[in-house]
């Protein structure tokens, strides 16, 4: 069956640190690959998508890789700040339908 | 712009009463359109999906059924709800067909809670 596998540990950081989430997958090979934020009790945020043919995407502090081989995407958080903390959801179409399937997430805290 | 509202934001229900939450999508046509659930702790379980009027997909089968009886509609019911229906209802829509890139843009969450 197909798996994706977030840490579901917190990860505790210290602020201006970069943060590192991982994300692996299992029996598929997907055109892309999303990461959402998401805060408590409210609903996930787009952050992010990169396609298979992409190595590596930016968005001001953010930057995902992917690597279709090893079957994983890293999200990286550079010069990390408190308000960076939530839990950081991937997510994968698995089914080529447009119907995304998520990670358990891993919930980030950055410390001051 | 695209707005996504649902409702209600949190509710408490007895054990067998009927259940219903609703998703209205503005500012586009045609979306598609999705209720996912979040139990305490865990990822999202897409429950049901849909491209366009009455034609609705189911990914878990449980007691739980949608309709979309408009365009930018969407309605998650229960006629019997269950303990373990309890957990963190997000509607979403992404605005691309099938086989596309479509990001999802959720809605704020509906908080369900069966006693």
């Amino acid at each position: 069956s197909q798996k994706i596998e977030q840490n579901s540990e917190a990860l505790n950081i210290q602020e201006g640190k970069t943060a590192t989430l991982t994300c692996n997958y299992t029996n598929y090979s997907p055109a892309y690959l999303q990461w959402y934020r998401q805060d408590p009790g409210r609903g996930p945020v787009f952050l992010l998508l990169i396609r298979e043919n992409e190595k590596e995407k930016r968005k001001e502090r953010l930057k995902v890789t992917f690597d279709t081989t090893l079957k994983q995407s890293l999200f990286h958080i550079t010069a990390s700040q408190p308000a960076d903390s939530a839990t950081y959801l991937c997510a994968l179409d698995i089914s080529a339908g447009n119907m995304l399937t998520f990670g358990g997430g891993t919930r980030l805290m950055v410390k001051p | 712009s695209q707005t996504i509202h649902q409702w209600p934001a949190t509710l408490v229900q007895p054990v067998g009463s009927p259940l219903s939450l609703e998703c209205t999508v503005e500012g586009t046509s045609n979306p598609n359109l999705y209720w996912y659930r979040q139990a305490a702790g865990r990822g999202l379980q897409l429950l049901f999906y849909s491209v366009g009027i009455g034609q609705i997909s189911s990914e878990v089968p449980q007691n739980l059924s949608a309709s979309r009886p408009q365009d930018r509609q969407f309605i998650l019911s229960s006629k019997k709800l269950l303990l373990s229906d309890s957990g963190f209802y997000l509607c979403a829509w992404s605005g691309l067909a099938g086989g596309d890139t479509g990001e999802l843009f959720f809605g704020e969450g509906s908080r369900l809670t069966v006693l």
